[in-house]
């Protein structure tokens, strides 16, 4: 049972266009949502997070946005550059369990 | 350098044979999850363990075991192989009481 959905395998973004990465989840029990990068060869790298008592935070060119009612999350990457290219995966805690879900990931390619 | 350090980084091997996958925390973090990653697919929990004891189990096959030495140190071992088991093997730490974990480069395993 996938309680974390990244629905997008891939996106191909031109250079200094917007990124949107989404993800869902089924758990109303997560409190806790983060992205994690990954590049070929290495480990992911955590990118952003946002509580559960929040909507939007912003680092930078990323921003993630919640979207409790829909159980939806979404990141944002402006302007994107041929070096955000790499898979993309968001995750979520549930609290309860202290456990993180992953997705399956999204593969960005940002074309220069 | 994530801090997390997995030994080796690939590993060939043949049906029917065991591995073990080590791997070593962040300094100070007392949690150590494994994860499989397999093409195409997302990061699948197998288990975690805190301060050696055995916290939680994810979709672990019984031919899989892990466990965590006094210094911290995780191991994966995986026996009597298959072609399926051909994946990424990613090893994490997290602090107590953090937000997210940190993961090592992980460990290619071939299975021919």
């Amino acid at each position: 049972d996938q309680q974390v959905k990244q629905n997008s395998p891939s996106l191909s973004v031109q250079e200094g266009r917007i990124s949107i990465l989404n993800c869902d989840y089924t758990n109303s029990m997560f409190d806790y949502f983060l992205w994690y990068k990954k590049y070929p060869a290495e480990g992911p790298t955590f990118l952003i997070s946002i509580s559960s008592i929040k909507d939007k935070n912003e680092d930078g060119r990323f921003t993630v946005f919640l979207n409790k009612s829909a159980k939806h999350l979404s990141l944002h990457i402006v302007p994107s550059q041929p070096g955000d290219s790499a898979v993309y995966f968001c995750a979520a805690r549930d609290y309860n369990f202290n456990k993180f879900y992953f997705g399956s990931g999204t593969k960005l390619n940002v074309k220069p | 350098d994530s801090g997390v350090t997995q030994t080796p980084k690939h590993l060939i091997t043949a049906t029917g044979q065991r591995v073990t996958l080590r791997c070593s925390p962040r300094s100070g973090d007392l949690s150590v999850y494994w994860y499989q990653q397999s093409l195409d697919q997302g990061l699948q929990f197998l288990i975690q363990y805190y301060n050696g004891e055995e916290r939680a189990k994810g979709n672990i096959l019984e031919r899989f075991s892990a466990q965590q030495f006094p210094d911290l140190h995780s191991e994966l071992n995986l026996s009597s192989l298959e072609l399926g088991d051909s994946a990424l093997y990613f090893c994490a730490s997290r602090a107590s009481g953090g937000d997210g974990y940190t993961f090592g480069s992980g460990t290619r395993l071939t299975v021919v």
